[in-house]
């Protein structure tokens, strides 16, 4: 069965600065999906990016940007000029494209504190 | 714009007890599933459907059950509530069951004493 790691429980960022979340994936498939969600205080689960494993090129999304390494199975969130707003748990997540596999898997969370 | 609307938002049970959760979407996506969320643990699957009449199983089903007569709805049943069913419970819909990304519903927070 797919895994998904994030191997940083927490990490801290100063305003306007970058930080950069980790997330590796364990997969046998060659075309799924992989997600960053976010979730702030108020419980809601907000896409944040997403990634289809058939395209090369990283996604984009104003501040936020992935770095997708398929062969290494990696796949980490860049949040540059990072604001208040971005202190969140932010989980990582992967989806397979086949049908009858259509389960999305999450890791365990990654809390961000933005310090002012 | 409604989306995916879970009720209720927060639920005190005793153990033994018995609770539906209410989940509905206005999207009309073929796929529903519901996660339930434990510190340190992620999300992960109680049970899923991928069209009306049609449900199945994910990760941790015990004590849970659900049935999607229609589209739009996908209750979650919680046959006789123990504590370790103490969670946030999420609801989450997309258009197909293999592509895209999940949208979510506001979540509930469930206690059993």
């Amino acid at each position: 069965a797919q895994t998904v790691t994030q191997s940083q429980p927490e990490m801290s960022v100063q305003e306007a600065e970058t930080v950069t979340l980790s997330c590796t994936y364990d997969t046998s498939e060659s075309d799924y999906y992989l997600f960053w969600y976010k979730q702030p205080p108020s419980r809601q689960m907000i896409l944040v990016i997403r990634q289809e494993a058939y395209k090369q090129q990283n996604a984009t999304e104003n501040r936020f940007s992935v770095n997708f390494q398929k062969a290494a199975k990696s796949f980490s969130l860049k949040i540059s000029d990072s604001q208040l707003g971005d202190a969140a748990m932010y989980f990582c997540a992967y989806r397979s494209s086949y049908l009858g596999d259509n389960d999305m898997r999450f890791g365990a969370g990654t809390r961000l504190t933005v310090k002012p | 714009n409604a989306g995916v609307t879970q009720t209720p938002k927060f639920q005190v049970l005793k153990t033994g007890q018995s609770m539906t959760l209410q989940c509905a979407q206005d999207m009309n996506h073929e796929y529903m599933s519901w996660y339930r969320q434990d510190p340190g643990m992620g999300l992960r699957l109680i049970h899923y459907s991928v069209g009306a009449g049609i449900t199945d199983q994910g990760e941790v089903p015990n004590g849970y059950n659900v049935s999607r007569s229609t589209t739009e709805d996908f209750p979650l049943r919680l046959l006789s509530a123990a504590p370790s069913q103490t969670s946030v419970y999420f609801c989450a819909s997309s258009y197909s069951p293999s592509t895209g990304e999940l949208f979510f519903g506001e979540g509930s927070r469930l206690t059993v004493l």
